[in-house]
């Protein structure tokens, strides 16, 4: 399986953007790059994934690199919801393979 | 019907002692997974099902570790035999076959 690198922390202040890093040198044409996030004493959730073309929800925004080798998860005002533990993964095109995660970003938000 | 449920959300239990936690998905999916997840530590992907069949299985799932989805709706992981190092959160997810996945909470085991 692929694999990612994150920073293991970073803090922001609230009411501010956040621009949460990602790289994935080794990334294969068919992968998917999605990102989780876990809040405390909760299961992780999906926040948003693409392919290639930069990504916008109501969550959040993913910028992928063109190469595809790196991507910035982007919360464009943060709140102290948006405390919590931020996955970058990646997952292959051909089925909803198992997930497999690493130790993720802890993003902490200052009020 | 409105997420994963997972139950019971804590056990304790006596080292020795065997454990069965419960999931059950989202109605319409057909693929579930399993879980487990120690302090400061992403979710370590533990087995997964589609329907009743479990395509999966990680070397983290020992021998004293059983999953099974017999009917393809909910699904049971029993853990035999308890250890102090099976203290864990164990989590339960499901999705369709090619869809993102849904967590449920968690059951938080604590063997002592």
């Amino acid at each position: 399986d692929a694999k990612t690198t994150q920073p293991n922390s970073m803090e922001s202040n609230e009411e501010e953007p956040v621009h949460l890093p990602c790289n994935h040198s080794t990334i294969s044409g068919t992968d998917y790059i999605h990102w989780y996030r876990q809040l405390p004493s909760q299961g992780p959730e999906y926040v948003i994934h693409g392919l290639t073309s930069n990504v916008n929800n109501r969550m959040a925004s993913l910028a992928i690199a063109e190469d595809r080798k790196s991507s910035t998860l982007i919360l464009h005002r943060a709140t102290l919801r948006d405390a919590a533990v931020y996955y970058c993964i990646l997952r292959p095109y051909s089925s909803a393979s198992k997930i497999i995660f690493g130790s993720g970003t802890r993003l902490s938000i200052r009020p | 019907d409105t997420g994963v449920s997972q139950n019971p959300r804590h056990k304790i239990t006596k080292r020795g002692q065997n454990v069965t936690f419960r999931c059950d998905p989202i109605s319409e999916h057909n693929r579930l997974y399993w879980y487990r997840q120690t302090l400061g530590q992403g979710p370590e992907f533990l087995t997964y099902f589609q329907n009743e069949a479990q395509l999966e299985k990680s070397r983290l799932l020992s021998d004293r570790f059983s999953a099974e989805r017999p009917k393809g709706s909910f699904s049971t992981l029993e853990i035999q035999r308890t250890e102090q190092g099976d203290s864990a959160m164990y989590l339960c997810a499901s999705s369709l076959e090619t869809g993102n996945a849904f967590f449920g909470q968690g059951t938080r085991l604590t063997v002592v």
